[in-house]
């Protein structure tokens, strides 16, 4: 039940910035906080941004999050070929009472 | 350092049974809400189930409310899912996750995951 949307793909050359839209509803991202995630292939997927805005401590300041209503951003800067993976938004649905995911956004550095 | 480690994956028929579970350690796990996430091949992540640090409240997805059941013992440091009525739909990944926020809900350490096929 992926209730928040997100862009397929994303693409930028090496060094370049990328941002990735999540949307939702104010039952999700409009009164939750929002999270993070990134997906290198083959693994599990690892914590980025949690609390719409805040980095783990091992995560580097070219990832960074925001949140305006119901809708977030991920940002990447200096975007490096270690990058390249699938990118997942998370929150908390209050009227399914649910954790939903985002869609998924392919990150493909050029 | 915060390990989990998944386990009860497997082949199974349709219809049939599965318990997964998920160890923790390296750190107090009756502190930690724990989720389970499963991954179908080639897709997104889905939200299976999620569970209090004291096992007082559950919450699961529609796709297994009623046939899911998650559960914990905290005596053990062990997350459990208990899967019945198996469909070929519930092929995936499964993964456990901890809870590292106390305000809302964060996925911060995952398991490395273990993969249920269900197939005639």
């Amino acid at each position: 039940q992926s209730v928040l949307t997100q862009p397929p793909s994303v693409s930028a050359a090496p060094g370049q910035k990328v941002t990735i839209s999540c949307s939702g509803s104010s039952s999700n991202i409009g009164n939750n906080y929002v999270s993070w995630y990134q997906q290198l292939p083959g693994t599990a997927p690892k914590l980025l941004i949690y609390e719409d805005n805040k980095r783990p401590s091992a995560i580097p300041d070219r990832f960074s999050g925001s949140k305006s209503g119901a809708s977030a951003t991920l940002g990447i800067t200096g975007l490096q070929t270690g990058d390249e993976a699938d990118y997942y938004c998370g929150a908390w649905d209050s009227s399914l009472s649910a954790y939903v995911f985002g869609t998924g956004t392919k990150v493909s550095v050029l | 350092q915060a390990q989990l480690v998944e386990s009860g994956g497997g082949d199974v028929q349709p219809g049939r049974s599965l318990r997964l579970s998920c160890v923790a350690s390296g750190f107090i796990f009756s502190r930690n809400g724990m989720h389970w996430v499963r991954q179908a091949p080639g897709k997104g992540l889905e939200w299976v189930a999620m569970i209090w640090y004291d096992g007082s409240k559950k919450y699961y997805a529609d796709s297994a409310k009623g046939r899911f059941t998650i559960s914990r013992d905290n005596s053990k440091n062990t997350m459990f899912l208990q899967m019945n009525s198996l469909r070929v739909e519930d092929t995936a990944v499964y993964y456990c996750a901890r809870d590292d926020c106390s305000r809302t809900s964060c996925l911060g350490h995952w398991g490395q995951g273990t993969l249920v096929t269900v197939s005639s």
